[in-house]
């Protein structure tokens, strides 16, 4: 059964500072893996999208990679602002269900002005 | 604008009445789905559908019914069967497909009172 983990649960930097966030899976058997940004109390904006077979994708500040293979992707953020404060939430599509995304339970940042 | 239109953005529910959903999209989309989210957890995939007029169960069904009489239509009507269903309810829609991207509307929370 496929799960997905995000750690850590809670993160709080000051502005400026570059940041990961982590997302790891159990099954590498996945299309891709989605990064998706929702702020309180809002639905969720999709961040970036990687395919299973690309290594990176990049938007403006943001860089997701995926290693498939050890089941981890990362989100990077450059020079963070306060307006990225958010729940940053992963998840991946399973091989096999092809209309069924898993997510993590997320990671709650706050930047600090 | 293209999106997907969620409403009521709140609703209040007394105990032993069915309550109905509204997700209606306007992306051309095929497929479309149900999450339930709960404060800790993961989005969790109630229904979904692939094409007009079939829909599968997903992983937390029970006290849940949809219809797809539409393309850009799914709405999810929560039965008094349902033990708990005090949620913030988040619909998607995407292109049919192993790859493709999710996109979210902006959630109905949902209280029992």
């Amino acid at each position: 059964k496929q799960e997905v983990t995000q750690i850590p649960a809670a993160l709080s930097v000051p502005e400026g500072e570059n940041l990961v966030l982590n997302c790891s899976f159990t099954d590498s058997a996945i299309y891709n893996l989605q990064w998706f940004r929702q702020d309180p109390g809002k639905g969720l904006t999709s961040l970036l999208l990687i395919q299973s077979s690309q290594r990176e994708q990049t938007s403006g500040r943001l860089n997701a990679s995926l290693d498939k293979s050890s089941g981890r992707s990362t989100l990077y953020i450059a020079a963070s602002q306060p307006g990225d404060s958010a729940t940053y939430l992963c998840a991946v599509r399973p091989g096999g269900a092809t209309n069924k995304l898993i997510f993590g339970t997320g990671t709650l940042l706050a930047v600090q002005p | 604008d293209g999106g997907i239109t969620q409403s009521p953005k709140y609703l209040f529910r007394k105990e032993g009445q069915n309550v109905t959903l509204s997700c209606e999209q306007n992306l051309n989309h095929d497929a479309m789905y149900w999450y339930r989210q709960d404060p800790g957890q993961g989005l969790r995939l109630i229904y979904y559908s692939q094409i007009v007029n079939d829909f599968q169960k997903g992983d937390i069904a029970e006290g849940y019914s949809v219809s797809r009489e539409k393309k850009e239509s799914f709405p999810l009507t929560v039965t008094s069967a349902q033990k708990n269903p005090t949620a913030f309810y988040l619909c998607a829609s995407s292109w049919r497909g192993s790859y493709t991207e999710a996109f979210f509307g902006q959630g109905t929370r949902l209280t029992v009172v």
